[in-house]
Order: C-alpha cells, then structure tokens, then sequence
C-alpha cells in the first residue's frame, strides 16, 4: 500500500518553461511535506518543504503547493534550467513519528 | 564542513558475508537514520536512531542491525548478505526528530 505516489516517473520540459511535478498521498495524518532533487551516483539533496498549515511556500524559482484536500502536493519549477534535470522525490511525515515516506519519484529532464 | 559522510562507496558481497556500512556526521545533529533504495521504488527506511543511546526499526528492518556508537556516527551492519540486500543504502541525519533530513552519498552494494 503506497502511502505517497508519483504517478508521472519521468517529465521532459523545454528550458525556460514550467516544470510541474506532482504527488498524492493517501494518510490524513501526513502534516509535513518535502520535495528531494537527486542527481546520479549522489544522495538525496533537501529542496523545499511545506507546513500542512500552509498551502504554498516559495523559494526562488521553487514553489510547493499543497491541496489538503485533495491530498495532493506540486513542486513547480520557473523558469526551468537545463540544471534541474534530475530525479524529484516527494516525501510525507506525521510530524508526531520520525518516519518519512517516500515516492517513488519522477525524473525531470529540461531539454536546451 | 562536509556534512553526511559514508564509506565504502562501492561493495561486492557473496551470500552469507558480512560487512558494516559506516555513516558519520558533522552537523551536530540528534537524529540518524538509514534507508535503502532500490529501482522503481522510493527511499525506505530501515533504521533510525532519534538521540544518541537510542534506535529503532523502520519500515523494512530484517537482516539488518545497527548501532549509534556515539552522536556523529551511525553504522547498519548486515550480518549475513542476501541477493534481496542488493540495493543502495543512504544514511541521513536531522537536528531533531521530525526535522529537515540531510542526505549522504550513498553506498552501492551488490550481493552475489
């Protein structure tokens, strides 16, 4: 049972245009939220995160937004450089445990 | 500052063998933790330890053990290697549990 799931596992994008990525998460319980970039043969680096208080956060050309409701989260990317080519991962947290919960992920590849 | 480091970075096992995975830390930070990585699937987490003196099971614990031998290092010990280890390993350390998770390089570990 995939508590969070990345539906799309890859997304090509033309530089200079939006990269829009999306996940969905089934428990209730999640109130925390992250997006992790990966390059190959490198660990996980911490992009953005988002409260389940909030429902956008910004960080330069970084936004999450969150859709309680619709248990569902996006991480948009403006404009996209050829340098976010990598594989997203978004990850959910009961702020109460210490467990994140993973996607599978969805590799982005922003074409020149 | 060279945040969350592991070693080795690649290493061939036969079934039945041994072998640590070392992680260490310069963060200063409470919390450590281990997850694996296989393909199509997102990051699980095997263990985690919240403070030093303390760990606890993951999601996918079995044929693993651990030990936080003081609060920069955190290592996952397989005692006897089997195919299904086959995977790439990452530790990952946090201020406090719950916190923002920062990753390490990554071990690539291959059982024959």
């Amino acid at each position: 049972d995939q508590q969070v799931k990345q539906n799309s596992p890859s997304l090509s994008v033309q530089e200079g245009r939006i990269s829009i990525l999306n996940c969905d998460y089934t428990n209730s319980m999640f109130d925390y939220f992250l997006w992790y970039k990966k390059y190959p043969a490198e660990g996980p680096t911490f992009l953005i995160s988002i409260s389940s208080i909030k429902d956008k956060n910004e960080d330069g050309r970084f936004t999450v937004f969150l859709n309680k409701s619709a248990k569902h989260l996006s991480l948009h990317i403006v404009p996209s450089q050829p340098g976010d080519s990598a594989v997203y991962f978004c990850a959910a947290a009961d702020s109460g445990t210490y467990k994140y919960i993973f996607g599978t992920g969805t590799r982005l590849k922003v074409l020149a | 500052n060279a945040g969350v480091t592991q070693t080795p970075k690649f290493q061939v096992l036969k079934t039945g063998q041994s072998m640590t995975l070392q992680c260490a830390q310069d963060m200063n930070h409470n919390s450590m933790y281990w997850y694996r990585q296989d393909p199509g699937m997102g990051l699980r987490l095997i263990y985690y330890s919240a403070s030093e003196g303390t760990t606890d099971k993951g999601e996918v614990p079995n044929g693993y053990n651990v030990s936080r031998l003081n609060k920069r290092e955190f290592s996952l010990r397989l005692e006897s290697a089997a195919p299904s280890q086959t995977s790439v390993y990452f530790c990952a350390s946090s201020e406090a549990p719950g916190d923002t998770q920062y990753f390490g390089p990554g071990t690539r570990l291959t059982v024959l």
